[in-house]
């Protein structure tokens, strides 16, 4: 089975910190997502990652940035955090060939007070 | 930009009834993917439909895709307390990008 874990379950910061959210993944897979999901309003995308050090802006990137160096994390970082960015952050992965679908890890209910 | 949209936002039935949610896609769809979310979890991956015009099943669950590959529909036969959720759609316009547009969801709640 493919395990997708998520640095923090929970997590509270005040505005202007900067945040990191870590997403590993252990199956070996090739993409990788960051989401935000907010009531009615379904998962939106934040930044994906097709491989190694490959990134490329989703729906609603700012205020937002990634790093991927390594082919099992892909972080997430809130440059400087504001409270309009308090939400749930879900990371997922995708084995890269077609038609495949996306494994969830467990999100990270940030609060930015 | 594309948008998918799903109806409706909420559902309360009471066990034994039917349910169904609705997607439409502003744009032709590769494949449409489904996903179920449990209060308090990560959405986890019901089915995948990729041919126009397409219908699976899964024990209660019947899926659709319309013929023009632009809506589809996931229906629960005689409701029960653990299907309790909210259900995703999510449309994928290339098939290869893995880059999917999620509908809003739909939460349903099963009286017992």
């Amino acid at each position: 089975d493919v395990k997708v874990t998520q640095s923090s379950r929970y997590l509270v910061k005040r505005t202007g910190e900067k945040v990191f959210l870590e997403c590993v993944q252990d199956m070996d897979h090739e993409n990788m997502f960051w989401y935000r999901q907010d009531p009615g309003l379904g998962l939106r995308l934040i930044y994906f990652s097709y491989d190694v050090k490959m990134k490329e802006k989703g729906d609603i990137p700012e205020g937002y940035s990634v790093s991927r160096e390594k082919k099992e994390r892909f972080s997430l970082i809130l440059e400087s955090a504001s409270t309009n960015q308090t939400s749930m952050y879900l990371c997922a992965c995708r084995r890269r060939s077609s038609y495949n679908e996306q494994f969830f890890g467990p999100g990270t209910r940030l609060t930015v007070l | 930009g594309q948008q998918v949209m799903q109806i409706p936002q909420y559902q309360h039935v009471q066990e034994g009834e039917d349910f169904t949610t609705y997607c439409n896609s502003s744009t032709t769809l590769s494949n449409i993917q489904w996903y179920k979310q449990r209060p308090g979890g990560h959405p986890v991956f019901l089915i995948q439909l990729v041919k126009s015009g397409e219908v699976k099943k899964q024990k209660r669950l019947t899926f659709q895709f319309g013929e023009a590959k632009k809506n589809s529909s996931l229906h629960i036969t005689a409701t029960q307390t653990t299907d309790v959720g909210t259900y995703f759609c999510a449309g994928d316009l290339s098939g290869n990008t893995g880059k999917l547009i999620f509908g809003q969801g739909t939460t349903l709640q099963v009286k017992p």
